[in-house]
């Protein structure tokens, strides 16, 4: 089956730059997705990336993918305390499906 | 709009009881999911549907059951509840065409304990 790798834990500071990675197994998905999940509540959907971009900007959000080394990037500039929350990536579990693969999930805390 | 409603929030079970996890969108969604999530796990896949009266299994589907007999409700079965079955429940709905899918949506999920 699939694996989709995450780091559990970053802590960053207020106004920095937080980046949260992920790894992902299959090179045919043709979307990939950041979720975030804020304390108590369902996941929602932050931003995706096309598998045939290598980066997407959104605001604050820049996405970044590394199709050769199957690595996926969230970088979130000026981090605020709103931020603090657990990241989720995700992928297809295959080509042309619906169903996701989530990754285990980044938990961001922000410090003042 | 309410988006996807689960209920209950919290659930405490014994060992062996049953109950079901509702769950219930108002978006006009064909696809609907349920998910466990386990800590430092990730989501889990337990059962999905397509549509109204079609349902399949997902990546753990044991222990469980659901059924689809309307767009809107998608209710998850625990028949005997057992303790490997805590975890946290979200229901995720989602409107998708030829197989492709943008954007899932989640309720604000579902936290149970089985002692």
């Amino acid at each position: 089956g699939e694996d989709v790798e995450q780091s559990l834990f970053l802590s960053v500071r207020e106004g920095d730059s937080s980046v949260i990675n992920c790894t992902y197994t299959d090179s045919s998905s043709t979307y990939l997705y950041w979720y975030k999940q804020e304390p108590g509540a369902g996941l929602q959907l932050l931003t995706y990336i096309f598998s045939n971009m290598d980066m997407k900007q959104d605001q604050r959000l820049t996405v970044l993918l590394n199709k050769k080394d199957k690595h996926l990037s969230l970088r979130i500039a000026d981090t605020q305390t709103g931020d603090s929350a657990i990241y989720f990536c995700a992928e297809p579990m295959g080509p042309y499906t619906d169903k996701l693969i989530f990754g285990t999930g980044t938990r961001l805390q922000v410090f003042p | 709009n309410a988006g996807v409603t689960q209920t209950p929030k919290f659930r405490i079970l014994k060992i062996g009881q049953s109950m079901t996890l509702q769950c219930a969108q108002d978006m006009n969604h064909n696809y609907m999911y349920w998910y466990r999530q386990d800590p430092g796990m990730g989501l889990k896949l337990i059962y999905y549907s397509v549509g109204a009266g079609i349902t399949d299994k997902g990546e753990v589907p044991n222990g469980y059951n659901v059924s689809r007999s309307t767009t809107e409700d998608f209710p998850l079965r625990l028949e005997l509840a057992a303790p490997s079955q805590t975890s946290v429940y979200f229901c995720a709905s989602s409107y998708a065409e030829g197989g492709t899918n943008e954007k899932l949506f989640f309720g604000s999920g579902t936290q149970l304990s089985v002692l």
